[in-house]
């Protein structure tokens, strides 16, 4: 079974300063991971997906993500984050052909002045 | 294009009531799927639909129910409401290609049970 870990509940990250957020997933074939951002009462939207090929991947809003197969993870990065980052951010696994996505728990961000 | 849409936004039913949601996907789409997003269990696959038939089911009692028309719009229903049913159900749809993974995801509807 396809399961999703997000060590950290909450950050809290300066106006400016970099952010990473970590994602470690369990599957047993080669997985599709995607890291989705939701606002309060909103639905998600995709930041970014890793299909295959280069394990560095660029998002939108500056964001980007490293799929390592040895450590299983899938950790996201902003070199520097905007007030407007402040959001609930989620990993996901899913597998080809297959619609149904496992998520993790959630990291929430918050960003001070 | 526009988006998926899912209607209402927001519900409050009582106790033992039953709710339908309606979730109409990017124009194109083929497959649908929903989620229940809940503080205590986060985001929890309920099921997924393609050409009207459902094709993967996640663990939720058979309250949970949904189906899918012929133009790919979807519904789902809840019956014999409990207060923890409460939560924001999102619906994803998906073009539906054997490559296709990407699933777009709605608003949600925001569901209170009391």
């Amino acid at each position: 079974a396809q399961s999703v870990t997000q060590p950290d509940i909450h950050i809290t990250v300066s106006e400016g300063a970099s952010l990473e957020l970590r994602c470690n997933y369990s599957y047993g074939a080669t997985p599709y991971l995607f890291w989705y951002v939701q606002s309060p009462g909103q639905g998600l939207q995709l930041l970014l997906k890793y299909f295959s090929g280069d394990t560095l991947v660029q998002g939108i809003k500056g964001f980007e993500a490293e799929f390592k197969r040895s450590q299983s993870s899938f950790n996201l990065r902003k070199p520097s984050v905007h007030w407007s980052d402040a959001a609930e951010y989620f990993c996901a696994v899913g597998a080809w052909g297959d619609y149904k996505l496992s998520f993790g728990a959630g990291t929430t961000v918050t960003v001070r002045a | 294009k526009a988006g998926v849409t899912q209607t209402p936004r927001y519900l409050i039913k009582t106790r033992g009531q039953q709710v339908t949601l309606s979730c109409s996907p990017i124009s194109g789409h083929r497959s649908v799927s929903w989620y229940q997003q809940t503080p205590g269990q986060g985001l929890q696959f309920l099921f997924e639909y393609f050409s009207e038939t459902q094709r993967n089911k996640g663990n939720f009692p058979g309250r949970f129910s949904g189906r899918q028309f012929s133009n790919s719009r979807s519904e789902m229903n809840v019956s014999t409401l409990e207060l923890g049913d409460s939560a924001l159900y999102l619906c994803a749809s998906y073009l539906g290609g054997l490559r296709d993974t990407e699933a777009f995801f709605g608003q949600g509807t925001r569901l209170t049970v009391v």
